[in-house]
């Protein structure tokens, strides 16, 4: 089951920086948030991930509450190609090093001219 | 650099048929993931390999679904016979290292299947 609670969809005007909210109330101290992206017809994409100090790279910035019970990716400036489905998901470590993604349905988020 | 490749990226079949699916991760990658994506849902894992054994294949549907990573390199995902159900996105994944030291996967397009 995913550990983590999304927007269905949300919109955001061209040029303007959309916010994408993820709830992670029951992550353990150990697990890493991660987010990717999916845009139509194509295989997921890495943004970003984070374990509890906010994290930028060229694509986003990723913003832990100190709590580490919810997250918000952040696209600066948002374009037309930023429209996609975004997934924040936990990464679970199991025994024997093993890591998994638990995704669950993600944001669709719509870019508008 | 050469991205993970899949094959074929269409594919219908009618269901009790069987049907093969192909992925090339890239170069170097030692952790190779197939996932199931149906429509309007996360990614779910099916299958992880660490070169070329299983280290995870709690959901994949044994009675159906077989997949082989012979070499550590190219790996093929089988589903025998197919369900209506089983009509999906499977995407395959590749990474350095067991979910990759950095998290970072990188998929390929898919092999989109309908099943009538």
């Amino acid at each position: 089951d995913a550990k983590t609670t999304q927007p269905t969809s949300m919109d955001c005007a061209e040029g303007r920086a959309a916010n994408l909210p993820c709830n992670h109330s029951t992550i353990s101290g150990n697990e890493y948030v991660y987010w990717y992206r999916q845009i139509h017809s194509q295989g997921p994409q890495y943004i970003i991930h984070g374990l509890k100090n906010n994290e930028t790279n060229e694509m986003a910035s990723l913003i832990i509450t100190e709590d580490r019970k919810s997250s918000t990716l952040i696209l600066p400036h948002a374009t037309l190609r930023d429209t996609a489905v975004y997934y924040c998901i936990v990464r679970v470590d199991n025994a024997g090093n093993n890591r998994k993604l638990i995704w669950g349905l993600g944001t669709s988020l719509a870019v508008n001219p | 650099e050469a991205g993970v490749a899949q094959s074929p990226r269409y594919k219908i079949i009618e269901k009790r048929q069987s049907v093969a699916f192909w992925c090339n991760p890239i170069s170097g990658h030692a952790t190779l993931y197939w996932y199931q994506q149906i429509l309007g849902q996360g990614p779910k894992l099916l299958i992880q390999f660490q070169n070329n054994g299983v280290v995870d294949d709690s959901q994949l549907p044994k009675d159906r679904f077989s997949a082989e990573r012979l070499k550590g390199v190219d790996s093929t995902l089988k589903i025998q016979p197919a369900k209506l159900e089983d009509s999906a996105v499977y995407l395959c994944a590749s990474s350095l290292a067991l979910a990759g030291r950095t998290g970072e996967l990188f998929f390929g397009e898919g092999s989109r299947l309908t099943v009538l």
